[in-house]
């Protein structure tokens, strides 16, 4: 059974700083990747998805990487917002084509 | 374009009762999921359809939880009776087909979140 777990639980960091958000995963028998954003009272926002054929993918100040042999994938989130503020959830999609999530990470960027 | 689209936000029912949530997905989706949201936790799948067949089922609790998606497009998810312990956001999700080439990306609707007094 695949389990995903991210560290730290929570983050808070002030604005401007770079940071990296943890992913791990079980069972490296996986299709993709995806990080989501969750806004408090929301649903989520597909951020990024790697296919498990690559290794990272960028969009704007968000940077993802996979290393799927080792199941561990990291978010790196560049020159941190207060609009950044939010739960980010890590979820794989395995060979049933059923994603599996972590807890996610609740991320503060204080001004 | 609107997005997922699901119906109520927010509802409140004593145990015991029925209660049904509406989820209409993205045009041209075929793939639409029901996930279940408990606090501090990340998503569960309860039910995935392709087109209107059921075709990952395995983590709905027959006995109380029951799903329909008539036409392929509009989803039900109802719950007879409700228990305590199903208070939690109800997901609903659509993507344009599972298995396509492993770039499935879903779109989330805003849930709709039960309290079971």
């Amino acid at each position: 059974k695949q389990e995903v777990t991210q560290i730290p639980a929570a983050l808070s960091v002030p604005e401007g700083e770079n940071l990296v958000l943890n992913c791990s995963f079980t069972d490296s028998a996986i299709y993709n990747l995806q990080w989501f954003r969750q806004d408090p009272g929301k649903g989520l926002t597909s951020l990024l998805l790697i296919q498990s054929s690559q290794r990272e993918q960028t969009s704007g100040r968000l940077n993802a990487s996979l290393d799927k042999s080792s199941g561990r994938s990291t978010l790196y989130i560049a020159a941190s917002q207060p609009g950044d503020s939010a739960t980010y959830l890590c979820a794989v999609e395995g060979s049933n084509y059923k994603l599996t999530f972590g807890k996610g990470t609740l991320l503060t960027v204080n001004p | 374009e609107a997005g997922v689209v699901q119906s109520p936000r927010y509802k409140i029912i004593e145990k015991k009762q029925p209660v049904v949530f509406w989820c209409n997905p993205i045009s041209g989706h075929n793939t639409l999921y029901w996930y279940l949201q408990n606090l501090g936790q990340g998503p569960e799948l309860l039910i995935r359809y392709e087109n209107e067949e059921a075709v990952d089922d395995s983590q709905l609790p027959k006995d109380r939880f029951s799903a329909e998606r008539l036409k392929g497009v509009d989803s039900t998810l109802k719950i007879q009776p409700a228990e305590l312990g199903d208070s939690a956001v109800y997901l609903c999700a659509s993507s344009l087909s599972a298995g396509s080439s492993g770039a499935n990306v879903l779109t989330f609707g805003a849930g709709s979140r039960l309290t079971v007094l």
